[in-house]
């Protein structure tokens, strides 16, 4: 089982629709979360760091379910420049190693 | 305040010869991860520094692939004697000494392999 998995989709999305996707870890020890948006032939960047309240950032709300370790993220009001690969990395203190998910792609489409 | 940069941007060898990637990461930041994507696969971590200290190698692919960090500041990871199945983008990140924060990428290094 890979340590952190998500969805590859794509997830298309009317422009102005709802969409979220989660992403699972297996590692119980892991300590802290992040989504990073990567665009094509770009690096990935931070979105949003994961919070164990959740946390909104404009139209973007991010969860952590450590009960049951995933992590979500929810796009509200989907603009076309949404339109990335969404990476969900995890953080484990042990080591200070970030692994990172496969991605998930999302296409927003007027 | 500059940002993690990589060097060179591309690069296109022949199978068998010798590429050096570089990473300049931002000045302070201890911690140095290289990650690699290939053409339609997730992006898979490599190794991680500490400082000029190897944390973490156990994503490199074999012994064809050497990374160093002399000094602590920037890094080199040399791919010798290239192979098709090298062709990809090499990502560079940096973070914080604490670890637990945000890690900021470089653009990466496309390589190809022909």
């Amino acid at each position: 089982r890979k340590e952190v998995e998500q969805d590859p989709g794509p997830f298309n999305v009317p422009e102005g629709a709802t969409v979220a996707f989660n992403c699972t870890y297996s590692n119980s020890a892991s300590q802290s979360f992040f989504w990073y948006r990567q665009d094509c032939r770009k690096e990935p960047k931070l979105l949003m760091s994961v919070y164990s309240s959740g946390n909104e950032d404009g139209r973007f709300t991010a969860q952590l379910n450590r009960a049951s370790q995933y992590i979500s993220l929810l796009i509200r009001d989907s603009k076309l420049s949404d339109s990335a690969t969404y990476l969900c990395v995890v953080f484990k203190a042990a080591g200070n190693k970030l692994t990172f998910g496969g991605g998930t792609r999302v296409l927003v489409k007027p | 305040e500059a940002g993690v940069t990589q060097f060179p941007s591309h690069s296109v060898i022949e199978k068998g010869q010798t590429v050096t990637l570089r990473c300049d990461p931002i000045s302070g930041h201890d911690n140095l991860y290289w990650y690699r994507r290939v053409m339609g696969k997730e992006i898979k971590f490599l190794l991680h520094f500490v400082k000029e200290s190897k944390q973490d190698e156990s994503g490199m692919p074999n012994n064809r692939f050497l990374a160093e960090r002399t000094g602590g500041t920037y890094s080199t990871l040399k791919v010798q004697p290239a192979e098709l199945e090298d062709s990809g983008v090499y990502f560079c990140a940096s973070s914080h000494p604490t670890g637990n924060t945000e890690a900021f990428f470089g653009q990466g290094t496309r390589l190809t392999v022909v």
